[in-house]
């Protein structure tokens, strides 16, 4: 099935440094999620996005539902070491009951 | 609310087992979607029921199976497994709105 296109795969930064990361599709999606996935656990829902033009926060996770209902970024100010692990998008259109899912970005925050 | 909970959180088989994964969703949810994670391939959608219907299917070969309970439960079936089976199966759960829970997962060894 169609998955999404998430960007970039990996990011190694600086402690306190802002992270963004971006999910495009060919197709419209009505729902983008944000989630992150630590080592040997499942995805943990971080954002839930359900309008075009959406601007969400989650502390200092900031997500945005792009206009064009194609795209969504996730945005992590100040970042700490927790931080780490890997951050899949996944987006659902209205008339399908899957959802599809970005390929992750896996980040590293060093101290 | 407790969260999704899978059982077992690991297990090792051998080529040709077969193999039950069990998921219990979140109190209410009555949806449950099973998906295989490997990192060559990342999430991958098997399939969503909801009051005991299969309601969608990913591309994943009849081996693969699953059923869901009147109480929501759910469980997934592979039969004649293959080493390319070794994966974190993932089950999720959702409610009336599209924010799709996921479980811990299931880290399936076949040798």
């Amino acid at each position: 099935g169609q998955q999404l296109n998430q960007s970039p795969q990996s990011m190694f930064i600086q402690e306190g440094e802002d992270v963004s990361m971006n999910c495009t599709s060919s197709s419209i999606f009505n729902t983008w999620l944000w989630y992150k996935q630590e080592p040997g656990e499942g995805p943990v829902l971080l954002i839930a996005l359900y309008k075009a033009g959406e601007l969400t926060s989650n502390g200092r996770l900031t997500a945005q539902f792009g206009i064009t209902r194609k795209d969504s970024f996730l945005n992590i100010s100040a970042s700490i070491p927790s931080d780490v692990g890997i951050y899949f998008c996944a987006g659902q259109r209205l008339n399908n009951n899957d959802m599809r899912f970005g390929a992750g970005t896996r980040l590293t925050v060093k101290p | 609310k407790a969260g999704v909970t899978q059982t077992p959180r690991y297990l090792i088989k051998t080529r040709g087992q077969q193999v039950t994964l069990s998921c219990s969703p979140i109190s209410g949810h009555r949806s449950v979607s099973w998906y295989q994670q490997t990192p060559g391939q990342g999430l991958q959608f098997l399939f969503e029921y909801f009051s005991e219907t299969q309601r969608n299917k990913g591309n994943f070969p009849g081996r693969f199976s699953g059923r869901q309970f009147s109480n929501s439960r759910s469980e997934m079936n592979v039969s004649t497994l293959e080493l390319g089976d070794s994966a974190l199966y993932l089950c999720a759960s959702r409610g009336q709105i599209n924010e799709q829970f996921f479980g811990p997962g299931t880290r399936l060894t076949v040798l």
